[in-house]
């Protein structure tokens, strides 16, 4: 059966700090990926997806970046935080008709 | 644009009550339909798709959910409501089979 992970789970980080939060798949090839963004503990924003190694689409643009360098790691990152980042991050792995989602990193930038 | 509102930011039933939490699309075509639940700081989980044939939908944990072309909705129900069922709860739409679009979300509260 397919699973994701997600960490770390919680993580506070200073204003100006680098980010790097991890997602791995397991148990299938070739999953588009994505990164949401939940802030305030509502409303889900789409951030970034990727079909392929090395292909991402950026939804909106913001102080973050992804990267997949393998088939089934999504890198969600950040040179430099800002107070605005803070909020919980979800990984999705999905086929063509749903999204399965990874528990989520609570960021809180201080 | 493809998108789904929930009209909703609260839903309050009494346990044992039936529950409805309202959700409204906008797409072009025939759309892919969802519900999800998310509980306090955890990841969000699969309740229900529409994606063609019989308009209602039945899911996970009682809920079932009800695909209304003509009013473009997707409502999610359940007969009888249960504390447990309080959460958060998210509509969402995939027009192109790559990426979700969610509404805002719906909190669903059920006293005892």
């Amino acid at each position: 059966s397919q699973t994701i992970h997600q960490w770390p789970a919680t993580l506070v980080q200073p204003v100006g700090s680098p980010l790097s939060l991890e997602c791995t798949v397991e148990g299938t090839s070739n999953p588009n990926l994505y990164w949401y963004r939940q802030a305030a503990g509502r409303g889900l924003q789409l951030l970034f997806y990727s079909v392929g190694i090395g292909q991402i689409s950026s939804e909106v643009p913001q102080n973050l970046s992804a990267s997949r360098p393998q088939d089934r790691q999504f890198i969600l990152s950040s040179k430099k935080l800002l107070l605005s980042d803070s909020g919980f991050y979800l990984c999705a792995w999905g086929g063509d008709t749903e999204a399965f989602f990874g528990q989520g990193t609570r960021l809180t930038v201080v | 644009a493809q998108s789904v509102a929930q009209p909703e930011d609260q839903v309050n039933v009494a346990e044992g009550n039936p529950l409805t939490v309202k959700c409204t699309y906008s797409v072009s075509g025939n759309p892919y339909l969802f519900w999800y639940v998310q509980y306090p700081n955890r990841g969000l989980q699969f309740l229900l798709k529409y994606i063609t044939g019989d308009n209602l939908v039945k899911g996970s944990y009682g809920f079932e959910a009800e695909f209304n072309k003509s009013q473009t909705s997707f409502h999610l129900k359940k007969p009888s409501a249960l504390v447990s069922d309080s959460a958060l709860y998210f509509c969402a739409v995939s027009p192109t089979g790559y990426a979700l679009n969610f509404g805002k979300g719906t909190s669903l509260l059920v006293t005892p």
